[in-house]
């Protein structure tokens, strides 16, 4: 069955810390990963990951996949009150449609 | 750019009651899917389509039916709730010819808060 496993499931840092989130997935006919925030409302894209061992940054974030090992990381320097959300690792399954295969998220909260 | 847009944003229904989610995806994006969460949940697959064809099935329970129409927009049709239907019901679409889909990722719409009474 496939699956997507985050870690930790939540986390508690103040202003500043450097955080790693923990992606794992094991999905048949794997396409990609990605990387969703989720504040109070919609999931809102951050990265998608195709390639193993490439970095994707977006100012103080990153991200990384390693296809061999089934799992991905999110990094978070410098982090602000404004990174306070749920960030949720989706895995995408090929052939056919593609079908997005999601975590349980993980909770993090940035104290001032 | 045009976004996702789901409608209602918010939905109070009774037990026993029936409900109509409608979401019209990002234009040219041809694959919707709906995704059912609960609070403290990560979203849940219930169904998808494809050129108004249901393409794949997950969770969506019997009393739940879907369809997308012409014009790709689709609704999620929801009878007999149950007070365990009480959810944010997010619609999300891409699009699925292989070129532009390698690199699409899902877009969310703001997702409707249905809460059954």
């Amino acid at each position: 069955e496939d699956k997507v496993v985050q870690s930790p499931l939540s986390l508690v840092v103040h202003e500043g810390d450097t955080v790693t989130l923990n992606c794992s997935y094991e999905v048949t006919n794997f396409r990609s990963l990605l990387w969703y925030k989720q504040e109070k409302k919609a999931p809102t894209f951050l990265f998608m990951l195709t390639s193993s061992g490439i970095e994707k940054k977006s100012g103080r974030l990153s991200s990384i996949l390693d296809k061999k090992e089934l799992f991905s990381i999110l990094n978070i320097t410098a982090t602000q009150t404004g990174d306070s959300a749920v960030y949720l690792c989706a895995a995408r399954r090929g052939s056919g449609t593609y079908k997005y295969i999601f975590g349980t998220g993980t909770r993090l909260k940035v104290l001032a | 750019a045009a976004g996702v847009i789901q409608s209602p944003r918010h939905l109070i229904k009774e037990k026993r009651e029936t409900a109509t989610l409608k979401c019209y995806p990002i234009p040219r994006h041809d694959t919707v899917y709906w995704y059912q969460q609960g609070p403290g949940q990560d979203p849940q697959f219930l169904i998808s389509f494809y050129e108004k064809m249901q393409s794949d099935k997950g969770s969506i329970p019997d009393r739940f039916s879907a369809q997308q129409f012409s014009d790709y927009h689709s609704e999620l049709n929801m009878s007999s709730l149950e007070l365990g239907d009480s959810a944010l019901y997010f619609c999300a679409s891409s699009p699925q010819s292989l070129l532009s889909s390698y690199n699409s990722p899902l877009h969310f719409g703001n997702g409707t808060r249905l809460t059954v009474t």
